[in-house]
């Protein structure tokens, strides 16, 4: 069965640091992009970028460049979306998402993490 | 403000067919394939239609969906209680370095 596993829930303070991470298993994690989705409370989905773990190829949404680093070790299956300084606005589920290869999004997202929550609370 | 764009909400009866809508630009839809996602209340998100009207894995014929210039559109027909849901569309943006927008998302209720 094709699957992403995320990490737990996470508890964090502004300007603490976090990383979060995504594994992938029944199918070649390494053909296959991961990206990820931020759901805010309340509010709708948006994409941030996604990781082609075979050669590291990454491509950030503009609102997100510079904000988070997503990286992948494919030695493990598992991808990682981190945080250097966490602020309460960064509160919101965290969604990992496989996408196969393709021409700009052709086939979608087809594969969904369970989804990683993160409170950023003082 | 999302790039693309739903309207909030959309409601039927059981049997009903309901229409969403998703509206973008030359960057987005006018040139990229739309996808289409579900959103069921406290579960992940899952992909319901890609490629503009090809229907994901599993997914029942009662969804179907189509593409025309910068809009496009997904209808449930027959409308089932399970169908109450969040409703998403995207589409590859080429604007800046590319990236995927999503629409707002449209809440369909099931009177």
């Amino acid at each position: 069965e094709v699957q992403l596993v995320q990490s737990g829930a996470e508890v964090k303070k502004p300007g603490e640091s976090l990383k979060i991470s995504c594994k992938g298993s029944g199918y070649r994690f390494s053909s296959y992009w991961i990206g990820w989705v931020r759901q805010m409370p309340g509010k709708g989905l948006e994409w941030m970028g996604i990781i082609y773990p075979g050669d590291s190829d990454t491509i950030y949404s503009p609102s997100f460049e510079g904000q988070v680093t997503i990286s992948a070790d494919t030695s493990i299956s598992t991808a990682y979306l981190q945080w250097s300084s966490l602020k309460a606005s960064d509160t919101a589920m965290y969604y990992c998402v496989r996408r196969p290869s393709g021409t700009k999004d052709y086939y979608g997202m087809d594969v969904w993490g369970q989804g990683t929550t993160v409170t950023v609370s003082s | 403000q999302s790039v693309l764009t739903q309207p909030p909400s959309a409601s039927g009866t059981p049997g009903q067919k309901v229409t969403i809508s998703c509206s973008g630009s030359s960057s987005n839809i006018g040139s990229n394939t739309v996808n289409w996602y579900q959103h069921l209340p406290g579960t992940a998100p899952k992909l319901l239609i890609y490629a503009n009207d090809l229907r994901a894995s599993g997914v029942p014929d009662r969804f179907s969906a189509s593409k025309s210039g910068t809009s496009a559109s997904l209808a449930i027909s027959g409308l089932q209680s399970e169908d109450e849901a969040d409703y998403y569309c995207a589409a590859w943006d080429d604007s800046l370095s590319g990236h995927v927008v999503f629409g707002g998302g449209t809440k369909v209720t099931v009177l």
